[in-house]
């Protein structure tokens, strides 16, 4: 079983919706990382939390520590949010640093 | 200031030639990383070096040689290519181990054939 699971695998949504990309980690660890990997390839840090939430423009990211459960929501879709979104975490004690979950592909249709 | 560069973005070898992969950060920051990206699997560390002078392996380290040169560059070295190598490879760079986000190279497409 792979320590970060991310549910779904596959988005589709219409523009406008609200998306929900879940993650769930099986390990201890000290932080969560949600990344964004764009069409092209290129990967940017979206945010970084260990309890709570955080919100930058339509993004929030929400985590609970305690059922090792992570959420990253995108409010108002819009096609350039199309990517590839990944969580990963930084473990506590692990020699490997961040471990990746596989990542969920987002499709917004205008 | 360009973040991560890697050099270079697109790459084939024959199986058995080695080359070098290049990556600078001008952000001062401590660590860096290199990792893999294949189909269907997530990104996998390969090495890492948590400060100047230091480096330790990651999840999938064999086959690749490191070097942090100084503060700023940090190269991955595949000495003899196979075509188990063929992936997307990944700079990365961060003020420290923990607790800090991670900044990434463009990557670099590497073919062995």
């Amino acid at each position: 079983k792979n320590e970060v699971e991310q549910s779904p695998q596959n988005l589709t949504a219409q523009e406008g919706e609200f998306i929900t990309i879940n993650c769930s980690y099986s390990v201890g660890i000290s932080a969560l990382h949600w990344l964004q990997q764009h069409p092209g390839g290129g990967i940017v840090s979206l945010f970084m939390l260990s309890s709570g939430k955080k919100k930058h423009g339509r993004l929030i990211a929400t985590i609970n520590i305690q059922e090792k459960h992570s959420s990253l929501h995108i409010t108002a879709s819009h096609p350039r949010d199309s990517a590839v979104y990944i969580c990963a975490v930084d473990t506590q004690g692990g020699s490997e640093k961040l471990v990746f979950g596989k990542g969920t592909k987002l499709t917004v249709n205008p | 200031n360009a973040g991560v560069t890697q050099t270079p973005k697109f790459q084939v070898l024959k199986t058995g030639q080695s080359m070098t992969l290049q990556c600078a950060q001008d952000m001062n920051h401590n660590s860096m990383y290199w990792y893999r990206q294949d189909p269907g699997m997530g990104l996998r560390l390969i090495y890492y070096s948590a400060s100047e002078g230091t480096t330790d392996k990651g999840e999938v380290p064999n086959g690749y040689n490191v070097s942090r040169l100084n503060k700023r560059e940090f190269s991955l070295r595949l000495e003899s290519a196979a075509p188990s190598q063929t992936s997307v490879y990944f700079c990365a760079s961060s003020e420290a181990l923990e607790y800090y986000e991670q900044y990434f190279g463009p990557g670099t497409r590497l073919t062995v054939t």
